[in-house]
């Protein structure tokens, strides 16, 4: 079984404050994404990852692949009240189909207030 | 219209119930899940369609019996479930090619299961 761990569980910061969130897993993915989810919603995809050591920019987020294609990281410059949510990390494999096979994480939640 | 609508989006049910959760996408996607998300559990795939044929099934319980008739629509049927069946039903689509690995999955909103 592909577990991917995230760290830490629950965030509560600042208005301002940076952090970042981990996701790590001993096995190889073929790609990792990250979703965030908001209250009475479903995930929405952030970011996809592909190579190992990619670094990928999303405004105020900054998203990285391992080198080994192991683990991920999230960080958040200066937070901001829509920032909150929960962060899921999926690590996905290669398919022969057309159907997407991701393992989630154990996601990070994250609340930021003013 | 949004891209995957699931309903109802609360459900209440004692566990000599039958109910059915519906899914529907309009993104023209040829793939469709079916997720539980439980609190403190990661979110666990429970089935996949390709193609509206059945291409994996997660050693799911037989009280929870997928179908789908086309590639946009999927049902969840329930009955008999448990307590601990709980949970909030998340439904998804996806269209990628193999070689691109996983691609991104458009999920809908929920369904809030209640057991009781």
């Amino acid at each position: 079984t592909q577990l991917l761990e995230q760290s830490p569980q629950f965030l509560s910061i600042q208005e301002g404050e940076n952090l970042t969130v981990y996701c790590n897993s001993s096995s190889v993915f073929s790609s990792l994404q990250w979703y965030r989810q908001e209250p009475g919603e479903g995930p929405v995809l952030l970011v996809t990852v592909v190579t190992g050591g990619e670094v990928k920019k999303l405004k105020r987020l900054t998203f990285q692949f391992g080198d080994a294609r192991k683990d991920s990281s999230l960080h958040i410059t200066a937070a901001q009240p829509g920032d909150t949510g929960l962060y899921l990390c999926a690590g996905g494999r290669m398919t022969t189909g057309t159907a997407s096979k991701l393992t989630f994480g154990t996601g990070t939640r994250l609340q930021v207030t003013l | 219209e949004t891209g995957v609508t699931q309903t109802p989006r609360h459900l209440v049910m004692g566990m000599t119930n039958k109910k059915s959760l519906k899914c529907e996408q309009h993104l023209g996607h040829n793939a469709m899940y079916w997720y539980k998300q439980s609190a403190k559990k990661p979110l666990e795939l429970m089935f996949v369609y390709n193609f509206k044929e059945q291409t994996e099934n997660n050693s799911v319980p037989s009280r929870f019996s997928p179908e789908c008739p086309n590639s946009s629509h999927l049902f969840l049927h329930l009955h008999t479930l448990q307590p601990e069946d709980s949970a909030l039903y998340l439904c998804a689509s996806s269209q990628h090619l193999p070689s691109q690995g996983a691609g991104e999955l458009f999920f809908g909103e929920g369904s809030r299961l209640t057991v009781l």
